[in-house]
């Protein structure tokens, strides 16, 4: 298994572009999860799925997008970028039966 | 949602115990208990869970009070791997109100030489 696969692992943006951070499990997890952390700062959470087709929004949803098409995959897109998006951002993953998340290794952006 | 009260940081010297405490005086019946750690910049990783009886496993052991309100994770051994931001968490087992775990600040855990 390779876990929570997270692309790109870098990116620079300039203010008002759009793009998609990629999550991908290959654990069939139902829960997906979507976190931001700014420097020196505990994890946010963003965006949350528990299945296919089901997403939620969690404590700072303003400015992201996301979709549950897929067991597998839970998108995080961005649709105008600013620079208080300037953020490591991490996708997590579940079972949901109480054995904890497991973590992509993060999304390191900058919205210049 | 039950909050979670940690110290901001602890030290421990390298091949003691470090026991880290943590106040969730509002948990419900059926909320769990859930450490994580997060070393340096990586993605946090899931360490040990429980309800009401204490648990171990080859990372850790955690002790929770008999009335849970409160909960200590010990690093029976600690190395300098050890040095962490560790996070005590309150949630369901599963159910909707599992995909919106919420992490607060944590302990920064200092392992010395």
């Amino acid at each position: 298994n390779a876990g929570v696969t997270q692309t790109p692992k870098f990116q620079v943006l300039k203010t008002g572009q759009s793009m998609t951070l990629q999550c991908a499990q290959d654990m069939n997890h139902e829960y997906m999860s979507w976190y931001r952390q700014d420097p020196g700062m505990g994890l946010r959470l963003i965006h949350y799925s528990v299945g296919a087709g089901i997403t939620d929004q969690g404590e700072v949803p303003n400015g992201y997008n996301v979709s549950r098409s897929t067991t597998e995959d839970f998108p995080l897109r961005l649709l105008s970028a600013a620079p208080s998006q300037t953020s490591v951002y991490f996708c997590a993953s579940s079972k949901g039966t109480g054995d904890g998340y497991t973590f992509g290794s993060g999304t390191r952006l900058t919205v210049v | 949602d039950a909050k979670t009260t940690q110290p901001p940081s602890m030290d421990c010297a390298e091949g003691r115990a470090a026991n880290l405490p943590c106040n969730h005086s509002t948990i419900s019946g059926n909320e769990y208990v859930y450490w994580y750690r997060q070393i340096h910049s990586q993605g946090p990783q899931y360490i040990i869970h429980g309800l009401k009886n204490n648990e171990t496993n080859e990372m850790a052991s955690l002790i929770i009070t008999e009335d849970r309100k409160s909960s200590t994770l010990i690093l029976p051994h600690a190395t300098l791997r050890d040095t962490a931001v560790y996070y005590c968490i309150v949630g369901p087992r599963g159910g909707t109100s599992y995909g919106k775990l919420t992490f607060g600040q944590g302990t920064i855990l200092t392992v010395h030489p």
